[in-house]
């Protein structure tokens, strides 16, 4: 398993700014993912965030919003930019650990994010 | 169709009961799977796995898979107060990793 930090744990934010949160896993990987998960509801990948490599957006989700780095193979953040009430979430980061066809995803602890 | 469904629940069980969590996929080839858990406020964790066809037991939790079916189950046995949390199915499909919606479970003492 990898042991994985998120800052900051919570933050309440005013309509039009932009957050940025840090994700930092103990040991390297190669892939790390951006999940948001809303109240009451299952998880929504964002993106996925390659080391070397411009992430992987999905389908409703547009770097301008959510730009995302990944410096090194320990580190990713995530910005939530131009926030606005519907940001309101808690986003996720995980890490993808395990053999081929054994991977597993392992999560931070979140960031709650209430934008008023 | 959704990719992974899980049973919609909520599922609300005695202590001591054995709970019954169920999930489906629709990629056949999908080759791993997971169950996590997820208490209220709390970030997803992963309390098992899968990649065979069968049982595979890990103390009070069991995994089932039958992947003629394209079905997953979880099984709780001697269900504590404390396992009253959300659990969510995932199943790694060839590009990614997909999360059913998850089934609330509560254990009533």
């Amino acid at each position: 398993s990898a042991v994985i930090s998120q800052k900051p744990s919570r933050d309440i934010c005013q309509r039009g700014t932009s957050l940025t949160i840090q994700c930092q896993v103990d040991s390297q990987v190669t892939m790390m993912f951006w999940y948001r998960q809303q109240p009451g509801q299952s998880l929504t990948l964002i993106a996925t965030a390659n080391q070397g490599s411009e992430a992987t957006y999905e389908s409703g989700f547009v770097i301008d919003k959510f730009p995302i780095s990944r410096p090194n193979l320990t580190f990713s953040t995530l910005t939530v930019s131009n926030m606005s009430p519907e940001d309101s979430s808690i986003y996720l980061c995980s890490v993808e650990a395990g053999g081929i066809l054994q991977e597993t995803q392992y999560f931070g602890p979140g960031t709650r994010l209430l934008v008023l | 169709q959704k990719e992974v469904e899980q049973n919609s629940g909520p599922l609300s069980v005695p202590e001591g009961a054995i709970a019954s969590l169920n999930c489906t996929y629709s990629d056949r080839g999908s080759q791993s799977f997971f169950w996590y858990r997820q208490y209220s406020g709390k970030s997803p964790e992963l309390i098992m796995f899968i990649y065979s066809n069968g049982d595979k037991e890990d103390g009070r939790f069991t995994a089932q898979l039958n992947k003629a079916s394209q079905y997953v189950s979880l099984l709780i046995r001697d269900s504590q107060p404390s396992d009253s949390a959300t659990y969510l199915c995932a199943v790694n499909m060839i590009s990614d990793m997909r999360f059913g919606a998850g089934t609330r479970l509560t254990v009533k003492p």
